[in-house]
């Protein structure tokens, strides 16, 4: 199993320029999720989606666009980069949403430069 | 609200030292609680997890014991090595979403 995958690992934008990072999970999870992680501030909620055709914002989603077509494919779509995007994101499945004792299956991670 | 608070950073013990790394959580209803741990360059991973009151999740050495009467779901481990060192997040689940401490980096010395 490959889990979550996120491409690219790296990527460096410019201010006002756009980019989708892409998030696939091979474990059939309904849940799938996107988090930032800032230094000193944890992982928090950009979107995320219980199913496919399901969407909903969570902490942070100014600036943030996604879609879910399929169970497999949670893509993140930036629409025009700010250096305040400078992030390392995290793309995240659990078998579903309303069983709250699951736990979260997270990928590698997208380290994102705006500059 | 729901939200989760954990020590800072860094923590640095020797080798064979035991470590306690504190989380205290707010929350409604009734939530499950997890910690994570995060080597360098990769995501998170699960470590242990408790679902209900006075639970205790444990794995590799590490424990944590669901305390709701003090809100708290605090990390230990008897003896570190020098592979243990990462980030550590304390987690809750609460109906759709994770709640995240900040992290704890624990830096173990030979």
């Amino acid at each position: 199993n490959a889990g979550v995958t996120q491409t690219p690992k790296f990527q460096v934008l410019k201010t006002g320029q756009s980019m989708t990072l892409q998030c696939a999970q091979d474990m059939n999870h309904e849940y799938m999720s996107w988090y930032r992680q800032d230094p000193g501030m944890g992982l928090r909620l950009i979107h995320y989606s219980v199913g496919a055709g399901i969407t909903d914002q969570g902490e942070v989603p100014n600036g943030y666009n996604v879609s879910r077509s399929t169970t497999e494919d949670f893509p993140l779509r930036l629409l025009s980069a700010a250096p305040s995007q400078t992030s390392v994101y995290f793309c995240a499945s659990r078998i579903t949403g309303q069983a709250m004792n699951t736990e979260a299956f997270f990928g590698q991670g997208t380290r994102l430069t705006v500059v | 609200g729901n939200s989760v608070t954990q020590m800072e950073g860094p923590v640095t013990l020797s080798e064979e030292a035991f470590l306690t790394i504190n989380c205290t959580y707010t929350a409604t209803g009734y939530p499950s609680l997890f910690w994570y741990v995060q080597y360098p360059g990769e995501g998170l991973q699960l470590l242990l997890k408790a679902t209900k009151a006075d639970d205790k999740g444990s794995n590799k050495g590490f424990e944590a014991t669901y305390r709701k009467e003090t809100t708290s779901f605090h990390l230990e481990k008897g003896s570190v090595q020098v592979s243990d060192s990462a980030v550590y997040f304390c987690a809750l689940s609460n109906f759709n979403k994770f709640y995240f401490g900040s992290g704890t980096k624990l830096n173990v010395k030979p």
